[in-house]
């Protein structure tokens, strides 16, 4: 069965500093890795995504993720964090066929503190 | 593009009664559409997969008789809380699928049973 952790909980990071998420999945075949982030009372918005291709993946907000398909990762990174990046943020996995059923995986979640 | 929308936003019901939520893709045709449910800085639990014109899907261990969805055309998806009680208090979101295989997510329904 497919799995999604997400190790930390929380993390707190001063606000200019560098963020990375960890992301750890266990999947049968070749993963569509997601990356998504949920502000306080709000939906997903989608920060990234991976499916093939360059395992460097850019994605909004300044965000970046590198998929290690040895380690079975995909960590969310920031180079220098925002006030505004304060949130819940989400990895999850799914099934390469690229379709519109397509189930997805959630990990856990890690929250993001930033402080001034 | 690719806006969900979800109705309404937050909504206090008494237990015993039951309680409708609409998600609606705005910009796009969605055949599938998700449902969701979050209990507080917990993680999302996929409750059924909704496809247009056809019964929904639901995961193991949720009840489809208390938890009923309609995908009567290809911008709407409903699910009703049936016979509401206060321990299915939670924020539901729903999502619509795309052919790309990701999701875009609504904004959430609170909703609260007293």
């Amino acid at each position: 069965a497919q799995s999604v952790t997400q190790p930390d909980i929380h993390i707190t990071v001063s606000e200019g500093a560098s963020l990375e998420l960890r992301c750890n999945y266990s999947y049968g075949a070749t993963p569509y890795l997601f990356w998504y982030v949920q502000s306080p009372g709000q939906g997903l918005q989608l920060l990234l995504k991976y499916f093939s291709g360059d395992t460097l993946v850019q994605g909004i907000k300044g965000f970046e993720a590198e998929f290690k398909r040895s380690q079975s990762s995909f960590n969310l990174r920031k180079p220098s964090v925002h006030w505004s990046d304060a949130a819940e943020y989400f990895c999850a996995v799914g099934p390469s066929l690229k379709a519109a059923g397509n189930k997805l995986t959630f990990g856990g979640g890690t929250r993001v503190l930033v402080k001034p | 593009g690719a806006v969900v929308s979800q109705h309404p936003s937050w909504v206090i019901c008494k237990s015993g009664t039951s309680v409708k939520i609409e998600c609606r893709s705005l910009d796009f045709q969605a055949t599938t559409m998700f449902w969701y449910r979050q209990f507080p800085k917990q993680s999302l639990m996929l409750m059924a997969t909704s496809n247009e014109g056809s019964k929904a899907t639901y995961e193991q261990g949720v009840e489809k008789d208390k938890f009923l969805i309609n995908h009567a055309s290809l911008t709407l998806s409903t699910l009703t809380v049936t016979s509401a009680h206060p321990e299915d208090s939670s924020f539901y979101i729903c999502s619509a699928g795309l052919a790309g295989g990701q999701q875009y997510f609504g904004p959430g329904t609170r909703l609260t049973v007293t």
